[in-house]
C-alpha cells in the first residue's frame, strides 16, 4: 500500500460511455499526476495538478478532461473515448511538482474500450 | 527534453543469480528514481537517488551524476523478483518542467 489509491481498478466501456476514474492519496502531498502506459510504451505524463491548479496538459485529447477538487483527489473524466485509449491509466502523487520530488503512484486503473 | 536509456531491455535469470540494470539520462537531473512493476501493474518505489548509493535488502542502486548513470544492483534474485523495472528522471529548470521521464524498462525473468 503506497497511500494512494485508485479506482475502479478495471473498467471495460464502450465508445459512447462516459465514465470516471478516480484516485485518492493520503500522504499530505500537494500534487498530483495522471499517466497513461500503453503496451510496448514508456509512461506518458498526461496531466499535473499543483495545489489544484492545473500546471501541464501534455497534449492530451479533449476526450479526456481531468479534475482535481482538492489536494488529495484527482478524477479523470471520460467520454467519447477510442479502442486506441485502452491502456493502464496510473495517478500518482509528490510533495511538490517541481519535478526533484518523489512520486508515489497508484495500483492504476486497466481500461478497455470496446 | 531529457532522454533516459535502459539496458539490457530483457534479462533471463536462474533463482538466485545476481544482476545489474543499467540507466543513462542525457542531461543533469534533480530526480532519479527506480521502480518496480509486478504483473498487476503496481509501480513499486524502490530508490529515490538522485546522486550517490543506497541499499535495501538485496537491492542496491548507485547513482554517478557526474557521469549521467544509474546502476540497480539485484543479488540473490528471487521468482518475486519478475517484472519490470523502471528508471525515472526529473529535473527542475524553471517554468513549467514538471516531467518524470520514464525509460522503457527491464523486464527481468527469474526462473525456479
Amino acid at each position: 500500500e503506497t497511500g494512494v489509491t485508485q479506482t475502479p481498478r478495471h473498467l471495460v466501456m464502450g465508445m459512447t460511455n462516459k465514465k470516471s476514474l478516480k484516485c485518492e492519496q493520503h500522504l499530505g502531498h500537494n500534487a498530483m499526476y495522471w499517466y497513461k502506459q500503453s503496451a510496448k510504451k514508456p509512461l506518458e505524463l498526461m496531466f499535473v495538478y499543483n495545489f489544484k491548479e492545473q500546471t501541464e496538459n501534455n497534449s492530451v485529447p479533449s476526450r479526456f478532461s481531468p479534475e482535481c477538487p482538492n489536494s488529495s483527489h484527482l478524477f479523470l473524466h471520460l467520454h467519447t473515448l477510442q479502442p486506441e485509449d485502452s491502456a493502464l491509466y496510473l495517478c500518482a502523487s509528490s510533495q511538490g511538482a517541481s519535478g526533484s520530488y518523489e512520486q508515489y503512484f497508484g495500483p492504476g486503473t486497466r481500461l478497455t474500450v470496446t | 527534453g531529457i532522454q533516459v536509456e535502459q539496458s539490457p531491455p530483457d534479462l533471463i535469470l536462474q533463482e538466485g543469480a545476481n544482476s545489474t540494470l543499467r540507466c543513462n539520462f542525457s542531461d543533469s537531473v534533480n530526480n532519479l528514481q527506480w521502480f518496480h512493476q509486478n504483473p498487476w501493474g503496481q509501480l513499486i518505489n524502490l530508490f529515490y537517488i538522485p546522486s550517490g548509493t543506497k541499499q535495501n535488502g538485496r537491492l542496491s542502486a548507485t547513482t554517478v551524476a557526474t557521469e549521467r548513470y544509474s546502476l540497480l544492483y539485484i543479488s540473490s534474485s528471487q521468482t518475486t523478483d519478475s517484472g519490470v523495472y523502471f528508471c525515472a528522471v526529473g529535473r527542475y529548470s524553471g517554468g513549467s518542467n514538471y516531467k518524470l521521464t520514464f525509460g522503457k524498462g527491464t523486464l527481468l525473468t527469474v526462473n525456479p
